[in-house]
């Protein structure tokens, strides 16, 4: 059973653009989770969308937004990017009524 | 704030001794989930308690849910180098899951 992908792996920018990455979830999940992680810091919850819809977002800005398909995969878009937005982030899936999350390897994003 | 503390923060030891990764709480969680992760790559899931003074046992790896769900420890025996890594406790006491803040374990030959 193929795991949680995302890409791109790797994206460089520069302050201003905007950015788009995608994930696809484990088969059979319809819940996906969007976080970032700072070098050397903790993973900060950004977004959560289940069947569609935006269940519950983190304190970050109007400029960090997404969206979930129909077949439950995922885009998160950023932007204006920043210098501080340069991060790993990280998209994870899990089925309905669960709390365990599985986790994609992440797109490192470095802005410029 | 819903925290999830870990402790200690970090961890060098020699490979063959033992070590013990502590998540606490103020919060009851229904479950608390532990993860691995390497530099640059997604946290990999290790194991999921979800009974009060649940122990589960992975190959060298023994993991404990505290008796009133609201902490975890994590005890490594025997550690080897490719026990390197992040490792993180993680729990939903709402409807948002939220990470303790780490432990960066270095076992070095």
């Amino acid at each position: 059973e193929a795991g949680v992908t995302q890409s791109p792996t790797h994206l460089i920018k520069t302050r201003g653009q905007q950015v788009t990455l995608r994930c696809s979830p484990i088969s059979g999940h319809t819940s996906v989770y969007w976080y970032q992680q700072a070098l050397g810091l903790g993973l900060q919850f950004l977004l959560w969308y289940d069947e569609g819809e935006e269940r519950n977002r983190g304190n970050f800005p109007p400029r960090f937004s997404g969206r979930q398909f129909p077949n439950y995969s995922s885009e998160l878009n950023v932007n204006a990017l920043e210098l501080e937005d340069s991060a790993l982030y990280l998209c994870a899936s899990s089925s309905w009524g669960t709390d365990t999350q599985y986790f994609g390897p992440g797109t490192r994003l470095t802005v410029l | 704030t819903q925290l999830l503390e870990q402790s200690p923060q970090f961890l060098s030891i020699q490979e063959g001794e033992n070590l013990t990764v502590y998540c606490n709480s103020s919060s009851v969680f229904s479950s608390l989930q532990w993860y691995r992760q390497e530099p640059g790559e997604g946290p990999v899931l290790l194991v999921t308690v979800v009974t009060g003074g649940e122990v589960k046992k992975l190959k060298r790896l023994t993991f404990q849910f505290g008796d009133a769900r609201k902490d975890s420890s994590l005890h490594i025996t025997a550690a080897q180098p490719g026990d390197t890594g992040l490792y993180l406790c993680a729990g939903a006491p709402t409807d948002k899951l939220i990470f303790g803040t780490g432990t960066r374990l270095q076992v070095f030959p």
